[in-house]
């Protein structure tokens, strides 16, 4: 079945890198995102990862992918207190583009 | 270019009654998906509304129900209201790429 995994709770200092994981169990997911989700807002797209890839670089965030392993991680570089927020991973296959099956979930705090 | 618009943001309803949220999506984005979110549950995906039909839909009973218009607005019933409905509801239009854009959210509260 599907299963996507996050540990639930972050800290980092103001400045540090922050980096989160997720574990996922489904092989044929054919795309792996990141999304961010501040108080009382909905979900925000960060970034996203084809499964063939094994590296991809925006600005401050970088994902790495092994799939081997079916883990995920989203780092970020230079944390900032703005950053603070819960952040989900997900991932979708091929022709359900729109259905995601998403992670419990990360909160990441800043502090300074 | 405006954002995802879900209505209302907030309401209150009570057992047994039902309800009807509203989105509307970023002009061009055809693909219309529902999803709940809950403390206890996290997020579960309801359905997919493409061109005013039901293209992919979640393991939600038949009390949840959608549609979609021929100007894309969709909008998401749930019947037959129970406490365990209470949750948040969220609208993401896509596109032809499949990246989802998410409006804020309609929260629910079923007393």
């Amino acid at each position: 079945g599907e299963d996507v995994e996050q540990s639930l709770f972050l800290s980092v200092r103001e400045g540090d890198s922050s980096v989160i994981n997720c574990t996922y169990t489904d092989s044929s997911s054919t795309y792996l995102y990141w999304y961010k989700q501040e108080p009382g807002a909905g979900l925000q797209l960060l970034t996203y990862i084809f499964s063939n890839m094994d590296m991809k670089q925006d600005q401050r965030l970088t994902v790495l992918l092994n799939k081997k392993d079916k883990h995920l991680s989203l780092r970020i570089a230079d944390t900032q207190t703005g950053d603070s927020a819960i952040y989900f991973c997900a991932e979708s296959k091929t022709g359900t583009a729109s259905k995601l099956t998403f992670g419990t979930g990360t909160r990441l705090q800043v502090t300074l | 270019k405006a954002g995802v618009t879900q209505t209302p943001r907030y309401l209150i309803k009570t057992r047994g009654q039902q309800v009807t949220l509203s989105c509307s999506p970023i002009s061009g984005h055809r693909s219309v998906s529902w999803y709940q979110q809950t403390p206890g549950q996290g997020l579960q995906f309801l359905f997919e509304y493409f061109s005013e039909t039901q293209r992919n839909k979640g393991n939600f009973p038949g009390r949840f129900s959608g549609r979609q218009f021929s100007n894309s607005r969709s909008e998401m019933n749930v019947s037959t209201l129970e406490l365990g409905d209470s949750a948040l509801y969220l609208c993401a239009s896509s596109t032809v790429t499949g990246e989802l854009f998410f409006g804020e959210g309609s929260r629910l509260t079923v007393l």
